[in-house]
C-alpha cells in the first residue's frame, strides 16, 4: 500500500464548477501538507501549504486537512480553463530521518472545459 | 527573481552510460532536493543536500549519487543507466533543510534507449 493515495482521474468539469481533489494517507507522522499544480511537461508549482489540521484559503483555492481521518482536500471555486493541469498532493513529517523528503500522491488530471 | 534552473532540458542516453544533471537553486536557498518522476506518477524523493552535506536519501540504488557545491548548486549523477531510469528529474530548492516549502525547477527529461 502506498503511503499517499490519490485518485488519478481524469476529472473533467465545466468552467465555473467547484472542483474537489482529495488524498488519503497512512503515515500518522505527516504534519505538513502541500498541494502542487503541474502543467504538462513542466515542474510542479507550489499552490498551498498547511501545517497540521484545519483549513486554509487563498483566493479561489481552499485546502482542508483532517488528520483524524488521514484525509486532505483541495477545493477550487469558479474553475477556469487555465486550471487544467495535474494536481499533486504532497506530505512531510517534522524532520527526524526524513529531511527534505516530500511524499507525493500519484496526481489527479483535471480538465476544465469552456 | 530567477526560479530554480536545471540543465539540460532534454537528454537521450544509451543503456550502460552515465549522466550528470545540474541544478541551480533560488537565490538565498541553501537546500536542494532531487526527485524522479516517471510518466503518470508523482515525484519520488532521491536526495536532499544542505550546506554541501547529504541530509536525506530515498529508496534508490547506489548508481544514483549527488553533490552540492559551495554556491549551493547541485549535480545528480546516474551510472550504468537502465531503461527504467527514463523519467523527468526534478530539482527543488528550499531555504533550509527542514523547510517544507520546496520550489521545483522545470526538470530534465531523460530518455534511456
Amino acid at each position: 500500500q502506498k503511503e499517499v493515495e490519490q485518485d488519478p482521474g481524469p476529472l473533467s468539469v465545466p468552467e465555473g464548477a467547484i472542483v474537489s481533489l482529495n488524498c488519503t494517507y497512512s503515515n500518522s507522522a505527516f504534519q505538513y501538507f502541500m498541494w502542487y499544480r503541474q502543467y504538462s511537461r513542466k515542474g510542479p508549482e507550489l499552490l498551498m501549504y498547511t501545517y497540521s489540521s484545519g483549513n486554509k484559503e487563498d483566493g479561489r483555492f481552499t485546502a482542508q486537512v483532517d488528520k483524524s481521518s488521514k484525509y486532505i482536500s483541495l477545493f477550487i471555486r469558479d474553475s477556469q480553463p487555465s486550471d487544467s493541469a495535474t494536481y499533486l498532493c504532497a506530505m512531510s513529517d517534522e524532520g527526524g530521518t526524513s529531511y527534505g523528503k516530500l511524499t507525493f500522491g500519484q496526481g489527479t488530471i483535471l480538465t476544465v472545459h469552456p | 527573481d530567477a526560479g530554480v534552473t536545471q540543465s539540460p532540458t532534454h537528454l537521450i542516453k544509451t543503456r550502460g552510460q552515465q549522466v550528470t544533471l545540474r541544478c541551480s537553486p533560488i537565490s538565498g536557498h541553501k537546500s536542494v532536493s532531487w526527485y524522479q518522476q516517471v510518466l503518470g506518477q508523482g515525484p519520488q524523493f532521491i536526495f536532499q543536500y544542505y550546506e554541501k552535506e547529504e541530509r536525506g536519501r530515498g529508496n534508490f540504488p547506489d548508481r544514483f549519487s549527488a553533490r552540492q557545491f559551495p554556491n549551493y548548486s547541485s549535480e545528480l549523477n546516474v551510472n550504468a543507466l537502465l531503461l527504467g531510469d527514463s523519467a523527468l528529474y526534478l530539482c527543488a530548492s528550499s531555504f533550509s533543510s527542514q523547510t517544507y516549502e520546496q520550489y521545483f525547477g522545470p526538470g530534465t527529461r531523460l530518455t534511456v534507449t
